[in-house]
């Protein structure tokens, strides 16, 4: 399963409102995560099963959809938010990644 | 807290060993499904290889199959990947993560900081 995500950069300044797509290239229920990836570390976990929270991610954070196409929103951008998002999906063999959107500083 | 801590990387010539060890700590390793994966700088990770919590049961990418080889040790905490007959394009930073679920195909959480592998003469 191919997961494209969208856009590649996205500019923005702290504040504003950051909306991340990911498109699998056919259905995988709510089978999807989201991790967070700054530079020099590994990724992070944020969402499992499209919209289910991970231990001490913050409320500003949103995950959403299904079947084929998923959101990741974060309301208000703080400036530790600027990194890379990653999707991942563990419907089918083998589990399968994004290849990322990062969110840069405008 | 819970902690994955990878070592074993380096550079090896093509077609060349290594062998990866992951410690872990802090949570019931003997419990959960562990992984290896891998990345590229720039790119998506991607899935290396899986494998039950007791070891009875593994899995690994077409890219790596016959040629890694992942296996645990619960008395020692400890998640190895032997890596034989390196290629090239196996130059990547490799992570050990824990499965979230108790199932085969999962989500990762935590992972290790990495390590990073170089193949190349």
């Amino acid at each position: 399963i191919v997961l494209t995500q969208s856009p590649a950069t996205l500019s923005l300044s702290p504040g504003e409102r950051a909306t991340l797509s990911c498109r699998a290239s056919q259905s995988i229920s709510n089978l999807l995560a989201w991790y967070q990836q700054k530079p020099g570390q590994a990724p992070r976990l944020l969402f499992y099963d499209a919209s289910n929270r991970a231990t001490g991610i913050p409320a500003r954070f949103s995950g959403s959809g299904s079947e084929t196409d998923f959101t990741l929103t974060i309301s208000s951008l703080e400036p530790e938010d600027f990194a890379v998002y990653f999707c991942q999906q563990r419907s089918s063999w083998p589990q399968t990644f994004g290849q990322g959107t990062k969110v840069e500083i405008k | 807290e819970v902690q994955l801590v990878e070592s074993g990387g380096g550079l090896v010539q093509p077609g060349g060993s290594l062998r990866l060890s992951c410690a872990g700590s802090g949570f019931a390793f003997s419990s959960y499904w562990m992984h290896w994966l891998r990345q590229v700088p720039g790119k998506g990770p991607e899935w290396v290889s899986r494998i039950r919590s007791d070891g009875t049961s593994t899995s690994s990418a077409d890219s790596v199959k016959g040629r890694f080889t992942i296996s645990r040790d619960n008395a020692k905490n400890t998640l190895y990947l032997q890596m034989n007959d390196l290629r090239v394009e196996d130059t990547a930073v490799y992570y050990c993560a824990r499965g979230l679920l108790p199932t085969a195909n999962n989500y990762f959480d935590p992972w290790g900081q990495g390590t990073l592998v170089t193949v190349s003469s």
